[in-house]
């Protein structure tokens, strides 16, 4: 069975720090795909990215980046000169090629507060 | 403007008294879906639809119902709701259900039940 795990519940940091955010999944599929998402105070919930499993290439997009390594089955995020706008809670989620349903299994995430 | 929309965003109603939550796409999904919210325990599926007239239970799909008559058209529906049905819900859409794809949420409809 599918499951994912973001051990930090609560991050602080001050406006322009770097926050990283860790995320380590569990899956039997060789094929899968990892999403990040974001879900502000007013509680919708906003798709930031996504990798698939044959793509162990790591990116840059605007202060986010991504750290995936298939090795330790883990997908970090990290925010560069984090802004106040970036605090809301931050979710990790898998879904797997042929599970059934499409389900998107989320980590219990983590709550970044960037204070100014 | 793409979206998924969800209506109403905020819900108290009593204990038995049938209640739908809407949800619409506009942006030709074929795959559509429903979770809940729940504190420590994290975001569940409810339904899921692969396309048109094709529904399927998740993990969580007492208490509820859905239809999938257009497309762009997912609906939630509880005939008898129960407090333990208080929840935050949210509907998703995605290209297809493939995986492969993101999804993307509506707003959330908070939904108390008394």
């Amino acid at each position: 069975a599918q499951k994912v795990t973001q051990a930090q519940t609560e991050i602080s940091v001050v406006e322009k720090e770097d926050v990283t955010l860790d995320c380590v999944y569990e899956t039997r599929d060789t094929t899968y795909y990892l999403f990040w998402y974001k879900q502000p105070p007013s509680g919708e919930l906003v798709f930031l990215i996504r990798r698939n499993s044959f793509d162990e290439q790591n990116e840059i997009s605007g202060r986010y980046s991504w750290n995936f390594q298939k090795s330790t089955s883990s997908f970090n995020f990290t925010i560069t000169a984090s802004q106040v706008v970036d605090s809301a809670v931050y979710f990790c989620a898998l879904s797997e090629r042929w599970a059934a349903g499409n389900k998107l299994t989320f980590g219990g995430g983590t709550r970044v507060l960037v204070k100014p | 403007e793409a979206q998924v929309t969800q209506n109403p965003r905020y819900l108290i109603t009593v204990t038995g008294k049938k209640l739908t939550v809407t949800c619409s796409q506009n942006m030709n999904h074929e795959y559509m879906s429903w979770y809940r919210q729940d504190p420590g325990l994290g975001l569940r599926q409810i339904y899921y639809s692969m396309n048109v007239e094709v529904t399927d239970k998740g993990d969580v799909p007492e208490g509820y119902k859905v239809s999938r008559k257009e497309k762009r058209n997912f609906p939630l529906i509880l005939e008898s709701p129960s407090p333990n049905q208080t929840s935050l819900y949210f509907c998703a859409s995605s290209i297809t259900g493939q995986g492969s794809y993101e999804q993307y949420f509506g707003p959330g409809t908070r939904l108390t039940v008394t």
